[in-house]
């Protein structure tokens, strides 16, 4: 059982560039969700699904966009780098659904540096 | 807006000592998470509260959980090395919103 894979686990950019963040699970949960994390901020959460088709911004989604075109799949595109997104981040899944408990199951993360 | 505090940031402790991490956070919320990071890795559950007084327990870990007080607490007892890791403690900002706010980790080192 994979839980969640997060490809690729490093990467270098240079400012402007574009590139996909990839996140599958393999446990059929409805709810995924993408976090950065930076030192002494713990994790902060960009976007979130709640299934296949719907998607909703978290508390920093400027400069990235998602998709959920299937519900194993939860790429994260990042449109221009810039320095400041400079951080590592981590893709997560939960089964979700009212008065599920909701516990995420993380990705080995990814981490990315801008230069 | 949600904030989600935690202390201590950094706590150094002896083997066999005890000692309790304190999370705070400023809004309504009746389902709180714990979660453990070991250095460059993923983070991985610990315990979910779901309710006021909700008392959790994992070998040397407790958690519990006052709604009332907007405070949980993850209580280590009788230290051992291999719990040094950096502990998130995470709320769900309003039920049914799947947006959660992390608290900023108590980085625990457990000494020999």
């Amino acid at each position: 059982n994979a839980g969640v894979t997060q490809t690729p686990k490093f990467q270098v950019l240079k400012t402007g560039q574009s590139m996909t963040l990839q996140c599958a699970q393999d446990m059929n949960h409805e709810y995924m969700s993408w976090y950065r994390q930076d030192p002494g901020m713990g994790l902060r959460l960009i976007h979130y699904s709640v299934g296949a088709g719907i998607t909703d911004q978290g508390e920093v989604p400027n400069g990235y966009n998602v998709s959920r075109s299937t519900t194993e799949d939860f790429p994260l595109r990042l449109l221009s780098a810039a320095p400041s997104q400079t951080s590592v981040y981590f893709c997560a899944s939960s089964y979700g659904g009212v008065g599920a408990k909701n516990i995420q199951y993380f990705g080995a993360g990814t981490r990315l540096s801008v230069l | 807006e949600l904030k989600v505090e935690q202390n201590p940031l950094f706590l150094s402790m002896q083997e066999g000592k005890n000692y309790t991490i304190y999370c705070n956070y400023s809004t309504t919320s009746d389902r709180l998470y714990w979660y453990r990071q070991d250095p460059g890795k993923s983070l991985e559950s610990l315990f979910v509260l779901l309710s006021n007084g909700a008392v959790k327990q994992e070998g040397r870990l407790m958690a519990s959980l006052d709604t009332k007080a907007r405070l949980s607490t993850l209580h280590i007892t009788a230290a051992v090395h291999d719990l040094s890791a950096t502990y998130f403690c995470a709320v769900e900002r309003g039920r049914g919103t799947y947006k959660y706010i992390f608290g900023t980790g108590t980085r625990l080192k457990v000494l020999a």
